[in-house]
């Protein structure tokens, strides 16, 4: 099946400092990609759509200057958190679509999650 | 609004079925989908039901879906400690999935 991968799968940071979190698509393409955040025991949340070759578009209530994503290649996304606080914590799953539209419509596959735990 | 949701905990013997339940809210849903996360893991899709089956199963899964009532329930039979984790339900919403508040499920040796 189609894997998806993040780097890193943890990271501690200062308060006031960036973090940058990779998504890549390691056997297919993906013109989208997702981001989400999870609070502990709380679902996920998706906080933006990231498009090949153009600008991510955000949900509502989050702020886009704040949460950096960049998405320059068909298998690479990346989402940057800036000036982190503690209350950007959270755990932060990528997906991402299978350009080919192998297996069925809307299917997407998740990345392993990557952990943020800012001091 | 876009809301799914689910029982927050069950809890079950190893060898009886799980049945986890999920209410959805937006009728137009092509697709209802299951997923699976273990603790501090990402998400693994267990099984998925197109919107004019009212019945998939596969294999010890068994995904029963009412549309009517927009409501989706995933049948876990023979239920083993591996089994133990959280289950998500999830509509698309466009092109935007629409995950449930999950369901922790327990089983107990």
């Amino acid at each position: 099946g189609a894997v998806v991968s993040q780097h890193p799968s943890w990271v501690i940071c200062k308060s006031g400092t960036s973090v940058k979190i990779e998504c890549r698509s390691l056997d297919f393409q993906a013109t989208t990609m997702f981001w989400y955040r999870q609070f502990p025991k709380q679902s996920l949340m998706l906080m933006a759509t990231s498009n090949e070759g153009s600008k991510a578009t955000y949900e509502q209530g989050v702020e886009k200057d704040k949460f950096l994503i960049n998405h320059a290649s068909l298998t690479l996304s990346t989402l940057t958190v800036t000036s982190a606080h503690p209350e950007d914590s959270s755990f932060y799953i990528c997906s991402a679509r299978d350009l080919a539209g192998t297996g069925f419509i809307n299917e997407q596959f998740f990345g392993p999650g990557t952990r943020l735990t800012v001091l | 609004g876009e809301d799914v949701e689910q029982s927050l905990f069950l809890s079950v013997r190893e060898g009886d079925s799980s049945v986890i339940n999920c209410t959805y809210t937006d009728s137009s849903s092509t697709y209802l989908y299951w997923y699976k996360q273990e603790p501090g893991a990402g998400l693994q899709l267990l099984t998925y039901i197109f919107s004019n089956m009212d019945m998939k199963q596969d294999q010890r899964l068994t995904v029963l879906l009412n549309k009517k009532d927009k409501h989706l329930s995933l049948r876990i039979a023979d239920t083993q400690t591996g089994d133990s984790a959280i289950y998500f339900c999830a509509e698309i919403a466009t092109y935007k999935y629409i995950f449930g508040t999950g369901t922790r499920l327990k089983v107990l040796a």
